[in-house]
């Protein structure tokens, strides 16, 4: 079973402050992504990582595959109460039918 | 473009009751999921199919639950009997066709969910 440790579980910050969402597995995903969930809907993408190594920004979020292809982060910069919700990191694993395996997920409160 | 519908948006049942739900995908998208999240964890994949034919429902409680796509379209996740640990959110998700072997993906789409109350 190839699970994804997400950490931390929660996070309430003020706005203005930075923080790093970290996703971590034990298995090799050929791709991750980074989904945002807010209270009474479904997961919307954010982004996906298919390179070991890759960075990519979305406006304040910096996203990030490891070498290895095993974890990733999600920092956010300057974070604003519009951030808030259920971060969610999903792996791709080597079959090939789509099927996406979800970490536990993140809940971050951005306090204004 | 519309997205992905789902019916009813919330649901209290009685343990043994039955109950199903109802998912209607995005236009031209072939491949339809089922997740279920259970507060406080991540979605968990229950049933994938590529237009009615299932591709993956490893997970699947197939002793209480079951689901259907019949024309390729619509689908209906039914649970019967009902479990107090069912009590979940169910969420529907749909994507262009899956390019099997190729390692390609298509980015899925999820609907808002039905909240199952099991009490």
């Amino acid at each position: 079973t190839q699970l994804l440790e997400q950490s931390p579980q929660f996070l309430s910050i003020q706005e203005g402050e930075n923080l790093t969402v970290y996703c971590n597995s034990s298995s090799v995903f050929s791709s991750l992504q980074w989904y945002r969930q807010e209270p009474g809907e479904g997961p919307v993408l954010l982004v996906t990582v298919v390179t070991g190594g890759e960075v990519k920004k979305l406006k304040r979020l910096t996203f990030q595959f490891g070498d290895a292809r095993k974890d990733s982060s999600l920092h956010i910069t300057a974070a604003q109460p519009g951030d808030t919700g259920l971060y969610l990191c999903a792996g791709k694993h080597g079959s090939n039918t789509g099927k996406l395996i979800f970490g536990q997920g993140t809940t971050l409160q951005v306090k204004p | 473009e519309a997205g992905v519908a789902q019916s009813p948006r919330y649901k209290i049942i009685e343990k043994r009751q039955s109950v199903a739900f109802w998912c209607n995908p995005i236009s031209g998208h072939a491949t339809l999921y089922w997740y279920q999240q259970i507060l406080g964890q991540g979605p968990k994949l229950l049933i994938q199919f590529q237009n009615n034919g299932v591709v993956d429902d490893s997970q699947l409680p197939k002793d209480r639950f079951s689901a259907e796509r019949l024309k390729g379209v619509d689908s209906t996740l039914k649970i019967q009997p009902a479990k107090l640990e069912d009590s979940a959110v169910y969420l529907c998700a749909s994507s262009y066709t899956t390019s099997f072997g190729t390692g390609h993906y298509y980015e899925q789409y999820f609907g808002p969910g039905t909240r199952l109350t099991v009490t």
